[in-house]
């Protein structure tokens, strides 16, 4: 957990606003993750970026955008959430094909 | 198509006795295989992993798992479980045919492990 940062830890945040998740890996890896954690609900993978390309979305709605400046960043960018969305959100990178470091996770709570 | 199954949403177990959290996967080459546990209001920790080789794998924290190819198995074990132990622990899969996404992991629905002292 200590080689790749999220902040925040928690967000509460209304329907109508704009925020962003940011990620952070400190460990030299080439792919970089955003994973969705629903109560009662498998682990979700929404985005997979390496060498800062996007390689796979898997039919995440607009409203989440993701941005990937360099292989060391990660950004979810939210605007105009549903209720549903909340969940907490983990971030998680790879040195290719080995075993995937995951961050501590924003607590995302949308009223 | 590539899946894991954790049969048990909940394991209950004394502490000091042993522990099995079981793991099926289904893949169409040869799989990677992890176990991650997570604590509350933390991230995922990795414990171990089988790629080749030894089918007893040794993790961390006294955690192993053994690789059952016949079976599609690959259940965590440990000799003797601790209070500490008390979290949830995923299982998870990468196929390794060709053609399979980088990094597509494909997590099992996790299991809670309770330890009672």
């Amino acid at each position: 957990e200590t080689g790749v940062t999220q902040t925040p830890r928690h967000l509460v945040m209304g329907m109508t606003n704009k925020k962003s998740l940011k990620c952070e890996q400190h460990l030299g890896h080439n792919a970089m993750y955003w994973y969705k954690q629903s109560a009662k609900k498998p682990l979700e993978l929404m985005f997979v970026y390496n060498f800062k390309e996007q390689t796979e979305n898997n039919s995440v709605p607009s409203r989440f955008s993701p941005e990937c400046p360099n292989s060391s960043h990660l950004f979810l960018h939210l605007h105009t959430l549903q209720p549903e969305d909340s969940a907490l959100y983990l971030c998680a990178s790879s040195q290719s094909q080995g075993w995937q470091y995951f961050g501590p996770g924003t607590r995302l709570t949308v009223t | 198509a590539q899946s894991v199954a954790q049969p048990e949403d909940q394991v209950n177990v004394a502490e000091g006795n042993p522990l099995t959290v079981k793991c099926t996967y289904s893949v169409s080459g040869n799989p990677y295989l992890f176990w991650y546990v997570q604590y509350p209001n933390r991230g995922l920790q990795f414990l171990l992993k089988y790629i080749t080789g030894d089918n007893l794998v040794k993790g961390s924290y006294g955690f192993e798992a053994e690789f059952n190819k016949s079976q599609t198995s690959f259940h965590l074990k440990k000799p003797s479980a601790l209070v500490s132990d008390s979290a949830l622990y995923f299982c998870a899969v990468r196929d390794l045919s060709r053609g399979s996404t980088l990094g597509r992991l494909y997590f099992g629905r996790g299991t809670q492990l309770t330890v009672w002292p």
